[in-house]
């Protein structure tokens, strides 16, 4: 059974701060996805990245930094000087790759406060 | 303009009484799927579809039925609706399967009470 935890219910930042969002997840799979998702306070939800279980390097997009270790079954995702408008619901998503109409698993969320 | 479009965006209806809740897609994407969200416990997807006429169950299916007789449609069916189920539905389609970024409807927020 896959299962993805973001331990991490609510983080509170004041703007500038660099925050690490956890992820951490569980597959018997040896072929998987991984993704992060955003839900600002409007309430869509907006893809961020995807990485696949062969691809351990970590990536790097503006502010945004995704770092995946098969290791310790991470996916965390640290966002650098953050911003009021990085403030947001974050979701980590896993899928197994064995091909089409697999489930994906969604972590239960860490909300991001920014203040200014 | 590429894009999920749910109806209603929003409901407050009363136990058992029938509702559907309308999804649609103008990608062309073969993958369709409904999921909830409930407070604390993100996302869980209740079903999908690889494509016309083939449907699974998700995590979370008890209670709804879903539908796929053309591409572009795939609505979610509460038969007889229970307060339990009152929540913040997302539909959600990408080309080829879940292995691929979802593009998400804007959500429908049920009441039932």
């Amino acid at each position: 059974a896959q299962k993805v935890t973001q331990a991490q219910t609510e983080i509170s930042v004041v703007e500038k701060e660099d925050v690490t969002l956890d992820c951490v997840y569980e597959t018997r799979d040896t072929t998987y996805y991984l993704f992060w998702y955003k839900q600002p306070p409007s309430g869509e939800l907006v893809f961020l990245i995807r990485r696949n279980s062969f691809d351990e390097q970590n990536e790097i997009s503006g502010r945004y930094s995704w770092n995946f270790q098969k290791s310790t079954s991470s996916f965390n995702f640290t966002i650098t000087a953050s911003q009021v408008v990085d403030s947001a619901v974050y979701f980590c998503a896993l899928t197994p790759g064995r091909g089409y109409g697999n489930k994906l698993v969604f972590g239960a969320g860490t909300i991001l406060r920014v203040k200014s | 303009e590429a894009q999920v479009t749910q109806n209603p965006r929003y409901l407050i209806t009363v136990t058992g009484k029938k509702l559907t809740v309308t999804c649609s897609q103008n990608m062309n994407h073969e993958y369709m799927s409904w999921y909830r969200q409930d407070p604390g416990l993100g996302l869980r997807q209740i079903y999908y579809s690889m494509n016309v006429e083939v449907t699974d169950k998700g995590d979370v299916p008890e209670g709804y039925k879903v539908s796929r007789k053309e591409k572009r449609n795939f609505p979610l069916i509460l038969e007889s609706p229970s307060p339990n189920q009152t929540s913040l539905y997302f539909c959600a389609s990408s080309f080829e399967g879940v292995n691929q970024p979802q593009h998400f409807g804007d959500g429908t927020r049920l009441s039932i009470l």
